[in-house]
């Protein structure tokens, strides 16, 4: 059964830090989806990544294979940026394993 | 338009009442998802169509009927339901079911049973 760990759980930053969210899986997958969500709000996948790094403005994404690991960076973070992020692994199916997410407020 | 709405955004509803949620897309998409989610939780996957056929029930209480009556279009029927029901209720699609496929969500209709 595939697990998902996100890390950490709660992160508060300062407007302007370079942030990391890290997700760990344990069985091999297809791909590694990373998502927002906005307090109240709807999901928007940021990545879907099935190797190697990713990059849309101020998110990147990488993933190692081997080491069953992927990590979200965010540069230059912003308040904006305040909202849960959620790792999700897909294997062969559909289906999605969703991390617990990681709680980030970033102040000004 | 790479946009999933949903209707509506907030629904309160008494453990008698019978209400419908619903979920529109117009990207082509032949899969289409229905998530609950309550607070501080991932989302649990409840129902999976494709092809306008119900693929995946996850032995969700048939107080909830999904129904799909055209591509576009997903709807999930409530009827007698439970305070432990009230949650974020999330539609998502993607353009098949299977293979890696990015899921588009939608905003999501927060309901709440008294």
């Amino acid at each position: 059964k595939n697990e998902v760990e996100q890390s950490p759980q709660n992160l508060t930053a300062q407007e302007g830090e370079f942030i990391t969210i890290n997700c760990s899986y344990s069985v091999g997958i297809s791909a590694l989806h990373w998502l927002q969500q906005h307090p109240g709000g709807g999901i928007v996948s940021l990545f879907m990544l099935s190797s190697g790094k990713k990059k849309h403005g101020r998110l990147i994404a990488t993933i190692n294979i081997q080491e069953k690991h992927s990590s979200l960076h965010i540069t230059a973070s912003h308040p904006r940026d305040s909202a849960v992020y959620i790792c999700a692994s897909q294997g062969g199916s559909e289906k999605l394993v969703f991390g617990k997410g990681t709680k980030l407020t970033v102040n000004p | 338009d790479t946009e999933v709405t949903q209707t509506p955004k907030h629904l309160v509803m008494g453990m008698t009442n019978k209400k419908s949620l619903k979920c529109e897309q117009h990207m082509g998409h032949r899969a289409m998802y229905w998530y609950k989610q309550k607070a501080k939780k991932p989302p649990e996957l409840m129902f999976v169509y494709s092809y306008e056929k119900l693929s995946i029930n996850e032995s969700v209480p048939s107080r909830f009927s999904p129904e799909c009556p055209n591509s576009s279009l997903l709807n999930l029927h409530l009827h007698a339901l439970q305070p432990e029901d009230s949650a974020l209720y999330l539609c998502a699609s993607s353009q098949e079911e299977t293979g890696v496929r990015e899921q588009y969500f939608g905003p999501g209709t927060r309901l709440t049973v008294l």
